[in-house]
């Protein structure tokens, strides 16, 4: 079936730099996309979401970036933080039809933040 | 309450028992979500309630798996004759209506022995 999936599962990144998590999907009927932050031990976290209406929804330091043309998602992470180290998944809105909605979420890439 | 909450945290049994577990949504949340992760991976959907509809349950792995919503709110994920393989971390998550923002639970680490 149609799925989210991610380009990059590790990705390390300096302190202070600027972080790119991107993200493909494939169903083109797709209309809500959702980025969750997952630190170890802890379930996953809102960082930000984006309507397929969209380009472009910015953030405290993220920005999400929606490119419908190529179905492709990127979250960015300004300066990047200590903190910020954790595993980030995107999701979709899978429209099911009768079933319904639901999000299904891609594989996940960790973000490394070396001091 | 203030998030999602479950129950236990951390529940260790052994091969063939059956397991409960606990999922308190955030009131006034229609939907609700059970999620397996393994170690080290993503996000395995397998069941979601939307108000009085019938569940999703497309995604159970086996009929060993079921769960209920009783009066729309708290949630139980039974898993019986526990296999090895289902050790993992069980999520649960809910939103005020299906497919916006889901709030997390912080799961439930299963390890079967």
């Amino acid at each position: 079936g149609e799925s989210v999936g991610l380009h990059l599962p590790t990705l390390s990144v300096q302190e202070g730099d600027n972080s790119i998590i991107n993200c493909a999907y494939s169903n083109s009927a797709s209309d809500y996309f959702i980025w969750y932050k997952q630190e170890s031990g802890k379930g996953p976290q809102f960082i930000i979401d984006i309507r397929s209406n969209m380009d472009k929804r910015q953030g405290q330091r993220v920005t999400v970036l929606l490119n419908k043309t190529v179905k492709h998602l990127s979250l960015q992470i300004a300066a990047t933080q200590p903190g910020d180290s954790a595993v980030y998944f995107c999701a979709e809105n899978l429209w099911e039809g009768a079933a319904g909605n639901k999000l299904t979420f891609g594989g996940g890439t960790r973000v490394l933040v070396k001091p | 309450g203030a998030g999602v909450s479950q129950s236990p945290s951390n529940k260790v049994t052994e091969k063939g028992k059956d397991v409960e577990l606990r999922c308190d949504p955030i009131s006034g949340h229609t939907a609700l979500y059970w999620y397996r992760q393994s170690l080290g991976q993503g996000l395995e959907f397998l069941i979601y309630f939307q108000g009085n509809s019938a569940p999703d349950k497309s995604g159970l792995p086996s009929d060993r798996f079921s769960a209920e919503r009783t009066g729309g709110s708290v949630s139980t994920l039974t898993i019986q004759r526990t296999q090895q393989e289902d050790s993992a971390v069980y999520l649960c998550a809910s939103s005020l209506v299906a497919t916006e923002k889901l709030f997390f639970g912080s799961g439930t680490q299963l390890s079967v022995l």
